[in-house]
């Protein structure tokens, strides 16, 4: 069975903290991806970043970074000096990559609060 | 280039209604997903349609039910809706088919209350 855990379910940090969302995810396949989506109060999920399960380079884009492990089954979301329009709601999911299908498996959601 | 657009944005029902939400997906994407989102279960996969049909679906009763057309704008219908229909239903589109490294784009999805 595929399935995704997000381990905070809310975080609050202040203004320029840095910030690390934990994502831990379950699958037998060997060939999946994994994903990170932001959910501001508008409702909108928009995607952050994908990453394929052979490929497990780290990446940074600006104030984001990623760092998958496959070692330990974790996709987590670090945001550097975090600014008060972070505040939002991120999910990290999975897509199976044995099967013909766009199906994504989400955890249940980090709610991030940056005051400032 | 316009994104995924869902109408309409708010939904208000009675309990027994049934309702209808549309989905359009960027151009040139064939594959729609939805998603029901509330507060209890999260977001959870209603399912998935290409090429008109249906590829996939979620552990959802057969009241929740889906179509797509050829111009790929996908619409789901929800019959005799319950008070615990109320959520927000996302759609999602995708470039290609199968399940390959590309990423879903969403719309801001259809709130609908049922009272």
């Amino acid at each position: 069975a595929q399935k995704v855990t997000q381990v905070q379910t809310e975080i609050s940090v202040v203004e320029k903290e840095d910030v690390t969302l934990d994502c831990v995810y379950e699958t037998r396949d060997t060939t999946y991806y994994l994903f990170w989506y932001k959910q501001p109060p508008s409702g909108e999920l928009v995607f952050l970043i994908r990453r394929n399960s052979f490929d497990e380079q780290n990446e940074i884009s600006g104030r984001y970074s990623w760092n998958f492990q496959k070692s330990t089954s974790s996709f987590n979301f670090t945001i550097t000096a975090s600014q008060v329009v972070d505040s939002a709601v991120y999910f990290c999911a999975l897509r199976r990559g044995s099967s013909n299908t766009g199906k994504l498996i989400f955890g249940q959601g980090t709610t991030l609060q940056v005051k400032p | 280039k316009a994104g995924v657009t869902q109408t309409p944005r708010y939904l208000i029902k009675t309990r027994g209604q049934q309702v209808t939400l549309s989905c359009s997906p960027i151009s040139g994407h064939r594959s729609v997903s939805w998603y029901q989102q509330t507060p209890g279960q999260g977001l959870q996969f209603l399912f998935e349609y290409f090429s008109e049909t249906q590829r996939n679906k979620g552990n959802f009763p057969g009241r929740f039910s889906g179509r797509q057309f050829s111009n790929s704008r996908s619409e789901m219908n929800v019959s005799t809706l319950e008070l615990g229909d109320s959520a927000l239903y996302l759609c999602a589109s995708s470039l290609v088919e199968t399940s390959m490294n590309t990423e879903a784009f969403f719309g801001q999805g259809t709130r609908l209350t049922v009272v």
